[in-house]
């Protein structure tokens, strides 16, 4: 059983640039949940995917988007990066949705400059 | 909403020594209560959990204890390794169904 796989690891992106992130869920889970993690708090519900349609969203700016694809993997993408979107984006996959039991990968370093 | 309120850190202590993060919550009916841990450079891994009140979640030697009356989760272990050094989070789903976490307790255990 594979666990959760992110890339990239590290990403260096100029402000007003835009960014996507991956993420491979783990074998038999079929949704996806992101989080951003500002350093040296704990992280921020952005969204959730079930069956390639967005299930919740936090309280993030449209500008942050996403996708499922029928494989269950995900990306995340942000438009018109800010200097505060620099965070650790952490993925999650859980069996279905109301299965609080998530499992996270290791998550994508993002740096705005 | 729900919300999840853990004490300040960092924490120092020396091996061996006892640990005890605490952890509070503020919920609608009696939601399954986490500990998330994040060793450095790495995402979160599930610790313990505990799904209804008086139930205790354990795992690694960790331990923690579901109590409604006080709305605690505190987490406990008897004997801390420096392997233990990590930052560890109190979770729990809010109404729906998303996991809300902590702010994080950064732990350091000196050898």
């Amino acid at each position: 059983e594979t666990g959760v796989t992110q890339s990239p690891t590290h990403l260096i992106k100029t402000r007003g640039q835009q960014v996507t992130l991956r993420c491979s869920s783990q074998s038999g889970h079929n949704t996806v949940s992101w989080y951003q993690q500002a350093l040296g708090q704990g992280p921020q519900f952005i969204f959730q995917y079930y069956r390639e349609e967005e299930n919740g969203r936090g309280n993030f700016p449209p500008r942050f988007s996403g996708l499922q694809f029928p494989n269950y993997s995900s990306e995340l993408n942000v438009n018109a990066l800010e200097l505060d979107d620099s965070a650790l984006y952490l993925c999650a996959s859980s069996r279905r949705p109301g299965n609080t039991e998530a499992f996270f990968g290791q998550g994508t370093r993002l740096t705005v400059v | 909403g729900n919300s999840v309120t853990q004490m300040e850190g960092p924490v120092t202590l020396s091996e061996e020594a006892f640990l005890t993060i605490n952890c509070t919550y503020t919920a609608t009916g009696y939601p399954s209560l986490f500990w998330y841990v994040q060793y450095p450079g790495e995402g979160l891994q599930l610790l313990l959990k505990a799904t209804k009140a008086d139930d205790k979640g354990s795992n690694k030697g960790f331990e923690a204890t579901y109590r409604k009356e006080t709305t605690s989760f505190h987490l406990e272990k008897g004997s801390v390794q420096v392997s233990d050094s990590a930052v560890y989070f109190c979770a729990l789903p809010n109404r729906d169904d998303k996991i809300i976490f902590g702010k994080g307790t950064r732990l350091h255990i000196l050898p």
